[in-house]
């Protein structure tokens, strides 16, 4: 299995600010895709980050508030833009070769002050 | 949307089995059953998966009918570390292989 480390583990950030989140995957993958979990709710997709090109976004996420950044098959970065209180989530990165099991990060905890 | 339906809790003994159904009455030939665990707002955990056979590992068994509308995954002798969130997920191999999850069952094991 995979193993994904992701950065910061938490964090309590200003609103107005940003922050990035960085998904590092110790073997090259196929797909890696970015969730939020609001709360007390199940996992919702932001999107699909996709290697050397512009990430593909699931309804309800715009890559001006979400931006992506895949450089390579084992990195993958999410910003949260000018941030405010509802932003705060959980944010998980995931993992798969398309053929086997998803694997998932252990996420980062954002809470917006 | 999720294209599974899950009962919201469900509580169970330790040392027994647990029994967790899903309904996917939508799902269609090319379309696998997946389940993962969330504990306590860690990062989802694999758990199974299966296309129209029974499926069994160490974690678990799950049992697909027939007509592959439902299943129901087992955790045979639950202890108080299987306490999750449990999500029953269908899901194509091929294509965009994105995972959708719905609101999954709190299962907890009680002493």
């Amino acid at each position: 299995s995979a193993v994904i480390s992701q950065k910061p583990s938490r964090d309590i950030c200003q609103r107005g600010t940003s922050l990035t989140i960085q998904c590092q995957v110790d073997s090259q993958v196929t797909m890696m895709f970015w969730y939020r979990q609001q709360p007390g709710q199940s996992l919702t997709l932001i999107a699909t980050a996709n290697q050397g090109s512009e990430a593909t976004y699931e309804s309800g996420f715009v890559i001006d508030k979400f931006p992506i950044s895949r450089p390579n098959l084992t990195f993958s970065t999410l910003t949260v833009s000018n941030m405010s209180p509802e932003d705060s989530s959980i944010y998980l990165c995931s993992e798969t070769d398309g053929y086997t099991e998803a694997f998932f990060g252990q996420g980062t905890r954002l809470t917006v002050v | 949307d999720a294209k599974t339906t899950q009962p919201t809790s469900m509580d169970c003994a330790e040392g027994r089995a647990a029994n967790l159904p899903c309904n996917h009455s939508t799902i269609s030939g090319n379309e696998y059953v997946y389940w993962y665990r969330q504990i306590h707002s860690q990062g989802p955990q694999y758990i199974i998966h299966g296309l129209k056979n029974n499926e069994t590992n160490e974690m678990a068994s799950l049992i697909i009918t027939e007509d592959r509308k439902s299943s129901t995954l087992i955790l045979p002798h639950a202890t108080l570390r299987d306490t999750a969130v449990y999500y029953c997920i269908v899901r194509i191999i091929q294509g965009a292989q994105k995972l959708v999850f719905g609101q999954g069952t709190r299962l907890t094991i009680n002493p």
